[in-house]
């Protein structure tokens, strides 16, 4: 069964501090691996796919296999960071079935 | 170009009743994906449809249903309502597969009292 694991439900950091939210997933084939983000007041929207290799918002995400892992990192939070972040997951191919982890609440402080 | 539209946003049921929540993409989107968001369970997928066909389906009793109009406008129907149906039921759309890039709307809120 496919399962997402974000084990921080809250993180808490300065502005300029560098930032991980954890992202632990269990899969058996090939996973598609994305994180979503929902500012206050706004929708839930994509904030990168792994498959992409792409930085947004100064965030990056690499897939590691070997640890089952998909962090999102950023070096220096900015207090317009402040969301609450979801990592999903989803099987490749046509039959998407995806998993959505609890999400980590991101508090950046001035 | 329009974001996702979800009517109502907010509905206030009792048990055993039934409810339809509708969905309408973005222009050029064929792809439809439900899912429903608790503080318990956090957000699951229900279904998802594309070309007026349920394509894939999440773990959900059958009282959960939905459908797809030939616009891509979609609707999901709960029946004989129960307490733990109360959550927040968002839609995204895509253009072709669910697992793209997802537009979300802002979901409805349904009460089931």
């Amino acid at each position: 069964a496919q399962r997402v694991t974000q084990p921080e439900k809250l993180l808490s950091v300065f502005k300029g501090a560098p930032v991980e939210l954890k992202c632990n997933y269990s899969y058996s084939g090939s996973p598609e691996l994305f994180w979503y983000v929902q500012y206050s007041r706004q929708r839930l929207q994509l904030l990168l796919r792994h498959i992409s290799r792409e930085s947004i918002k100064g965030f990056t995400a690499d897939l590691n296999k070997g640890e089952t892992s998909f962090h999102l990192k950023k070096p220096f939070a900015q207090e317009e960071d402040s969301a609450m972040y979801y990592c999903a997951l989803s099987s490749s191919g046509g039959s998407y079935i995806p998993t959505f982890g609890r999400g980590t609440s991101l508090i950046v402080h001035p | 170009k329009a974001g996702v539209t979800q009517t109502p946003r907010y509905l206030i049921k009792t048990r055993g009743q039934q409810v339809t929540l509708s969905c309408s993409p973005i222009s050029g989107h064929r792809s439809v994906s439900w899912y429903q968001q608790t503080p318990g369970q956090g957000l699951q997928f229900l279904f998802e449809y594309f070309s007026e066909t349920q394509r894939n389906k999440g773990n959900f009793p059958g009282r959960f249903s939905g459908r797809q109009f030939s616009n891509s406008r979609s609707e999901m129907n709960v029946s004989t309502l129960e307490l733990g149906d109360s959550a927040l039921y968002l839609c995204a759309s895509s253009l072709e597969w669910a697992n793209e890039k997802l537009f979300f709307g802002s979901g409805t809120q349904l009460s089931v009292l």
